[in-house]
């Protein structure tokens, strides 16, 4: 089972403000996502990575950044935090395995996100 | 069109009782995989089944299972007996393509259903 973490779980911040979202695995694992659920709804990917330095943009755009300077390290920054962040930022993280096995992705927690 | 769709919003079960979630998809490729997630109030998401297209049987996990219909493109999850903490929102999501570890894995997830169980 994946160890997968995320700080803080819960943020207030006010308008204006560059904030930076901690996601840190330790199973080693290659993949890592970061999706955006507003409350009741199904989660929007926003970023991945497949592995060290390597990062690209997911199906839902975002005014986020992303780095992946370390394997187990994959947080996201917002430059500049408006109300329209407000949200639930979800971190994932998924290995490389034998072809044909689930893949499935492994969750934190969650940031739960308040601009005012 | 919505590649997954959950069209069941919330659903309230007595306790004890199965319950059937459904789940549709919409794909053109033939290697994909099907999962379902809870996500409990407290925010996070646990893996609970997986099917992969080309699965003869259909997956079970405990008190889980997944009736899949390919011809119906149909992924629903079944759950027996039904405990107070089985109360959630439950996510359908699929993966198209191969998983082979250099392809795409990424997630497509439905709108969810929001369980509820009655004691």
């Amino acid at each position: 089972e994946a160890d997968i973490y995320q700080t803080p779980r819960y943020l207030v911040i006010g308008t204006g403000k560059k904030i930076t979202l901690e996601c840190s695995q330790t199973m080693g694992h290659d993949k890592m996502y970061w999706y955006q659920q507003d409350p009741g709804m199904e989660l929007h990917l926003i970023h991945y990575s497949y592995g060290v330095n390597s990062t690209e943009k997911g199906d839902l755009s975002s005014e986020s950044t992303v780095s992946r300077i370390r394997t187990e390290h994959f947080p996201l920054t917002l430059e500049s935090a408006r109300p329209s962040h407000t949200s639930q930022y979800l971190c994932a993280s998924g290995y490389r395995g034998r072809r044909g096995g689930p893949h499935e992705q492994f969750f934190g927690p969650g940031t739960r996100l308040t601009v005012l | 069109a919505q590649k997954i769709t959950q069209t069941q919003p919330g659903m309230f079960v007595q306790e004890k009782e199965a319950v059937t979630l459904d789940c549709t998809y919409d794909t053109s490729d033939p290697s994909y995989g099907l999962f379902w997630y809870k996500q409990p109030s407290s925010g996070e998401m646990i893996f609970l089944i997986y099917q992969g297209s080309y699965d003869q049987q259909n997956a079970t996990e405990g008190r889980y299972s997944l009736n899949f219909q390919k011809a119906r493109k149909s992924a629903n999850l079944v759950i027996s007996a039904s405990q107070l903490g089985d109360s959630a929102m439950y996510f359908c999501a699929m993966r198209e393509g191969q998983a082979s570890g250099f392809g795409n894995e990424k997630l497509t997830f439905g709108t969810g259903t929001r369980l509820t169980i009655i004691p």
